[in-house]
């Protein structure tokens, strides 16, 4: 049973161009999170999904960042216009639906370098 | 809203020897989840324990306990018999279940295990 998939690994993007984050959940599973961690921080939520569905985007932010969870697919966090600052690990967790507790999965990360 | 402390950026510890990493939480909530992730220096997040705000026994599992002490909002990670594989950053999190909330984390403690 594969755990979360997350790719690529590492991403090196010049300064306004795009990134692209992709996370394929553990079977079985249809919730995805997105979090960001900046360097000798902790992790920071960004986005919520549900498959077709944005339920919780309060941790996006206004600007050039956008995520999906199609029908089919993986769920995708998309970066527009990259700055340095955007400079990461992005991390992936899912969950199954249900009731609480709800522990999540995460996949290994994507970091992400701006030059 | 939630919140997470974690009051010890590094610690030390000889090997073979108990641990204890703090975290102290703050919440309206009556209902939560309590977590603790192992993130070494690859980068993954490794879940390690889990403790429910109504669970009367502290969580164990292996050589991790979790020393839940709920009126002092304190759920402290301890490491019993430590080994050089434990060195490594350590991060406590919560998750209300009032909602599909997501989990958040506190700043981490780097842990280091000497010979």
């Amino acid at each position: 049973n594969a755990g979360v998939m997350q790719n690529p690994r590492h991403l090196v993007r010049r300064r306004g161009q795009e990134a692209r984050l992709r996370c394929s959940p553990m079977k079985g599973h249809s919730h995805v999170y997105w979090y960001r961690q900046l360097p000798e921080e902790g992790l920071k939520f960004m986005v919520y999904l549900q498959k077709e569905n944005i339920i919780d985007e309060s941790g996006m932010p206004k600007e050039r960042f956008s995520a999906e969870f199609p029908k089919e697919g993986p769920s995708i966090l998309r970066i527009q216009q990259v700055v340095r600052g955007d400079s990461a690990a992005y991390f992936c967790a899912s969950s199954q639906p249900g009731l609480a507790p709800l522990e999540q999965y995460f996949g290994p990360g994507t970091r992400l370098t701006v030059t | 809203a939630q919140k997470i402390t974690q009051t010890q950026p590094g610690m030390f510890v000889q090997e073979k020897e108990a641990v204890t990493l703090d975290c102290t939480y703050d919440t309206s909530d009556p209902s939560y989840g309590l977590f603790w992730y192992k993130q070494p220096s690859s980068g993954e997040m490794i879940f390690l324990i889990y403790q429910g705000s109504y669970d009367q026994q502290n969580a164990t599992e292996g050589r991790y306990s979790l020393n839940f002490q709920k009126a002092r909002k304190s759920a402290n990670l301890v490491i019993s018999a430590s080994q050089l594989g434990d060195s490594a950053m350590y991060f406590c999190a919560m998750r209300e279940y009032s909602g599909n909330t997501p989990l958040v984390f506190g700043k981490g403690t780097r842990l280091s295990v000497i010979a």
